[in-house]
C-alpha cells in the first residue's frame, strides 16, 4: 500500500541551530513528494515539493528538502531555525503524476528562544 | 488575490443530525477538493472535481456523505446523518489543474464536533 511515514510526532529544536523534519515513504514508481506546512489557525500552506531532477529543493521561507531514492526518505531542513517557524509539518507523496496526494500524520515543531 | 474561502468555522451537532459545508475556491482554479482531517492525522481526500465533474471520491463515504459543484465553482460537502466518527475539521482546497504537481490553496477548514 502507498504510505508516507513520519517517524516523529515533535521536533524541538534551539533558535538559530538546524532543522531536520524527517520523513519516509513507501511507494512504487517514481513518487512526487510534498511539504505542507500549518501554521496556528491558518490553513495548509505548500512549502516545496519534489518531481523530478536535482535532489535537493528550495522552498519557501529558507526551507529545503533532499531527495533520498535509496532510503526513500524526503527531509525537510533549515541552516537556521526561527521561533516563527513553529508550526505542524506535513510530508505528502503521490504515487502517480495523476492520483491524489497522501499526506502523513504531522511533525509539530517547536523552536525554542 | 482571494484565497479560498469556507463557511461555517465551526459546527457543533448531536449525532444523526445532518450538516452541510460551502466551499468558495480562488478564482480561475478548476480543480476543487475536500479533506477530512481527524485530530492526530493527516488531511485524507474525500473527493476531488475537476470543473463540475468528479475525479476521484474512492474515500467518500457515500453512505453517509454527498459533495456536489454543480456550476464548476463552489462546492457543498454534506453529512446525513453524522456519526461520532465525523468530528474533524474538513478542509477544501483548489488548485489551477488537477494533477498534483499543482500547488493546492486551502481554506481555513470547517471545526465539526459531532456530541
Amino acid at each position: 500500500a502507498q504510505s508516507v511515514a513520519q517517524p516523529e510526532d515533535q521536533v524541538n529544536v534551539a533558535e538559530g541551530n538546524p532543522l531536520t523534519v524527517k520523513c519516509t515513504y513507501s511507494v512504487s514508481g517514481n513518487p512526487y513528494l510534498f511539504w505542507y506546512v500549518q501554521y496556528p489557525n491558518r490553513g495548509l500552506q505548500f512549502l516545496l515539493k519534489y518531481i523530478t531532477g536535482d535532489n535537493l529543493v528550495k522552498g519557501s521561507y529558507g526551507f529545503e528538502a533532499e531527495f533520498n531514492k535509496s532510503q526513500t526518505s524526503f527531509h525537510l531542513k533549515k541552516p537556521s531555525a526561527l521561533v516563527s517557524d513553529s508550526a505542524l509539518y506535513f510530508c505528502a507523496v503521490s504515487p502517480r503524476w495523476d492520483d491524489k496526494i497522501i499526506f502523513g500524520k504531522g511533525t509539530r515543531l517547536h523552536i525554542l528562544p | 488575490e482571494a484565497g479560498v474561502a469556507q463557511s461555517p468555522r465551526y459546527k457543533i451537532i448531536e449525532k444523526r443530525q445532518s450538516v452541510a459545508f460551502w466551499c468558495n475556491p480562488i478564482s480561475g482554479h478548476a480543480t476543487l477538493y475536500w479533506y477530512q482531517q481527524i485530530l492526530g492525522q493527516g488531511p485524507k481526500l474525500l473527493i476531488q472535481f475537476q470543473n463540475n465533474g468528479v475525479v476521484d471520491d474512492s474515500q467518500l463515504p457515500k453512505d453517509r456523505f454527498s459533495a456536489e459543484r454543480l456550476k464548476g465553482v463552489d462546492s457543498t460537502l454534506k453529512i446525513q446523518p453524522a456519526k461520532l466518527e465525523d468530528s474533524a475539521v474538513y478542509l477544501c482546497a483548489s488548485s489551477f489543474g488537477q494533477v498534483p504537481t499543482y500547488e493546492q490553496y486551502f481554506g481555513p477548514g470547517t471545526r465539526l464536533t459531532v456530541t
